[in-house]
């Protein structure tokens, strides 16, 4: 059974670096792209990129000149780096994976991290 | 990138048919069939109701279902329920091998 569980600072001021972590648990992690996804209430869904077990990423153009996701294999977890945030930046960020091989839909979720960026 | 384009909020009675538009352009909805669709309830992470346009994962009801025309697809709810009251998002890939969201849709079931 795939479970996705993530955790990080909830709490930041601007300019402040975000930074979350996402452990999966069953399943392969070297078959999928992992996936970050914020949700705001001013923008809804939005996608902030992906990486892979190689470390190969792909970003959203938006986001991209602040944004670095890394991977630690031996922990089969993987993380995200929002630099120099601001109020926009204020949203639930979620983890997730494809429903499956070559999926670009996700069928598994983290839980939600509430983050709040305030001075 | 730009969000792909979904009504604010559409509504419906009980037992009624909805339909939600999700329009892009010829570098996402239109360039492939990669078109998902998402519940959400706050609090809650989404969950995938239709990917690949018309894929039903398992346990979604048939009462959903997906279809796209040119670089317009939408999502059906027919014989509306009030669990279905939630927003919906629509999602695509794109050529620039990236992902992109439509601004999300609230339905109200009346």
């Amino acid at each position: 059974q795939v479970q996705l569980q993530q955790w990080g600072a909830g709490l930041l001021k601007p300019s402040e670096t975000l930074s979350l972590t996402c452990a999966t648990y069953g399943g392969s992690f070297t078959d999928y792209y992992w996936t970050w996804i914020r949700q705001s209430p001013g923008k809804g869904l939005e996608w902030i990129g992906e990486i892979n077990y190689t470390g190969n990423t792909n970003y959203n153009p938006s986001l991209e000149s602040r944004v670095t996701m890394s991977v630690d294999r031996s922990k089969n977890q993987f993380s995200l780096k929002l630099r120099s945030v601001t109020a926009a930046d204020t949203a639930i960020y979620y983890c997730a994976r494809p429903r499956g091989l070559g999926a670009t839909a996700f069928g598994y979720w983290g839980q939600g991290t509430p983050v709040t960026v305030s001075s | 990138q730009s969000a792909l384009t979904q009504p604010a909020s559409v509504s419906g009675s009980p037992g009624q048919s909805i339909t939600i538009s999700c329009t892009g352009t010829n570098s996402d909805v239109g360039a492939y069939n990669y078109v998902s669709w998402y519940q959400y309830h706050p609090g809650n992470a989404p969950k995938l109701m239709i990917y690949d346009v018309t894929n039903r994962p398992s346990g979604v009801p048939d009462r959903f279902s997906g279809s796209k025309s040119g670089n317009t697809a939408s999502l059906t709810i027919s014989g509306l329920q009030g669990e279905d009251e939630a927003d919906y998002y629509c999602s695509s890939f794109t050529t620039s091998s990236t992902l992109v969201f439509g601004g999300g849709t609230k339905l109200t079931v009346l």
